[in-house]
């Protein structure tokens, strides 16, 4: 039983463009969620979150949209840069627990 | 300054041997989570340390599983009688408090293969 779904395994986008990382959720009672960034080899690293009191949040390239009704979110990039080609993962919490529920990623290529 | 490190970063071991895998958290993190990512999966909660106590061990796969923590810093997963079906990363994170508000620093993983 998926509670965090990441329906795409991959995508690829040409530099300067929008890459859009889509995850879906059927946990209702998440209310806090996360994207990481994973190269080859290394541990992920923490990207950007945002509260389900929040529908968007921005940092620099990279915002992150919710949609509550829908138990969507999105992370969007742009410009997309060579350098952010990664696997992205999108994770998510209960309010109390510090259980971490990750989606199975989505492998980013920025094409030059 | 140092982020979190484990050792060994690559393990190989027979089936029904035990092995102990080693989590370094970045020092003054008193949270510490070990997670596991099988191939094609997702990351998997297995135990998270507040301190030296363990206050959620639900994402343990079995008895096999047990991690213990000291001094509020290093921390070791040991499965015993491992299986095949163990074969996968075994990440490690700290935070520098509990709390979902506080980011989680991820060691670069012990790759385990059982054969």
């Amino acid at each position: 039983d998926q509670q965090v779904k990441q329906n795409s395994p991959s995508l690829s986008v040409q530099e300067g463009r929008i890459s859009i990382l889509n995850c879906d959720y059927t946990n209702s009672m998440f209310d806090y969620f996360l994207w990481y960034k994973k190269y080859p080899a290394e541990g992920p690293t923490f990207l950007i979150s945002i509260s389900s009191i929040k529908d968007k949040n921005e940092d620099g390239r990279f915002t992150v949209f919710l949609n509550k009704s829908a138990k969507h979110l999105s992370l969007h990039i742009v410009p997309s840069q060579p350098g952010d080609s990664a696997v992205y993962f999108c994770a998510a919490s209960v309010g109390g627990s510090e259980k971490l529920v990750f989606g199975k990623g989505t492998k980013l290529t920025v094409n030059p | 300054g140092a982020g979190v490190s484990q050792s060994p970063s690559n393990k190989v071991t027979e089936k029904g041997k035990d092995v102990e895998l080693r989590c370094d958290p970045i020092s003054g993190h008193t949270a510490l989570y070990w997670y596991r990512q099988s191939l094609g999966q997702g990351l998997e909660f297995l135990i998270y340390f507040q301190g030296n106590s363990a206050p959620d061990k639900s994402g343990l796969p079995s008895d096999r599983f047990s991690a213990e923590r000291t001094g509020g810093s290093v921390s070791t997963l040991t499965i015993q009688r491992t299986q095949q079906e163990d074969s996968a990363v075994y990440l490690c994170a700290s935070s520098l408090s509990p709390g979902s508000s506080y980011e989680q620093y991820f060691g670069p993983g012990t790759r385990l293969t059982v054969t």
